[in-house]
């Protein structure tokens, strides 16, 4: 059973450019959802989506904005990047919306802003 | 603020010992606990979870939770080194969001 698929794995971008990752839950899951993790800050909630529908947002940015496919599939976008956007980010999948189960990670996605 | 707080550590215990761990959260209103472990470079892995209070024992790992005291602890027995990690502490409240709230965590050694 394939886990959590995230692309691109490192990603190198400059200040005031735009990024898209992407993110391939496991199969049948429907609850995506995206974290930030830095060193000072550890792993900070992003949004979650479920049938394309974002349920829940954290106290990131505009410029941090995501959707979600009717195949489960989710992507984030950061636009305007700016130094302190670099850090590792994960995609997290479950079953399904409000169950207990947890979530799977991905390997997530490490992005570089020079 | 929700906030989960986890003793920052390091902890260090030498191989065959029990290593503790724990983790406080602030919403009384939590519902799920997770225990996740995150390998130098890799992603979270989650290794338990525990919603009753009490003990969950899987293997050599116990987790423990008392929701009176907003407490959540994770016992590894007979560690090993291959237990070296950083374990994060996750706690999920009410309702039907999937937003799990995570510690810093707390980075374990256990030396051969």
């Amino acid at each position: 059973k394939a886990g959590v698929t995230q692309t691109p794995r490192y990603l190198i971008k400059t200040r005031g450019q735009q990024v898209t990752l992407s993110c391939s839950p496991i199969s049948g899951h429907r609850s995506v959802s995206w974290y930030q993790q830095t060193p000072g800050q550890g792993l900070q909630f992003l949004f979650e989506y479920f049938s394309e529908t974002q349920r829940n947002k954290g106290n990131f940015p505009g410029r941090f904005s995501g959707r979600q496919f009717s195949n489960s599939r989710s992507e984030m976008n950061v636009s305007t990047l700016e130094l302190g956007d670099s850090a590792l980010y994960l995609c997290a999948s479950s079953r399904e919306t409000g169950s207990n189960y947890g979530y799977t990670f991905g390997s997530g996605t490490r992005l570089t802003v020079v | 603020q929700k906030e989960v707080e986890q003793n920052s550590g390091p902890l260090s215990v030498p191989e065959g010992a029990i290593a503790s761990l724990n983790c406080t959260y602030s919403d009384r209103g939590s519902q799920s606990f997770f225990w996740y472990r995150q390998y130098s470079g890799k992603s979270p892995e989650l290794i338990m979870f525990i919603y009753s209070n009490g003990d969950k024992e899987d293997g050599r790992f116990t987790a423990q939770l008392n929701k009176a005291s907003q407490y959540v602890s994770l016992l590894i027995r007979d560690s090993q080194p291959s237990d070296s990690a950083t374990y994060l502490c996750a706690v999920k409240s009410q309702g039907g969001s999937e937003k799990l709230v995570f510690g810093k965590g707390t980075k374990l050694t256990v030396n051969p």
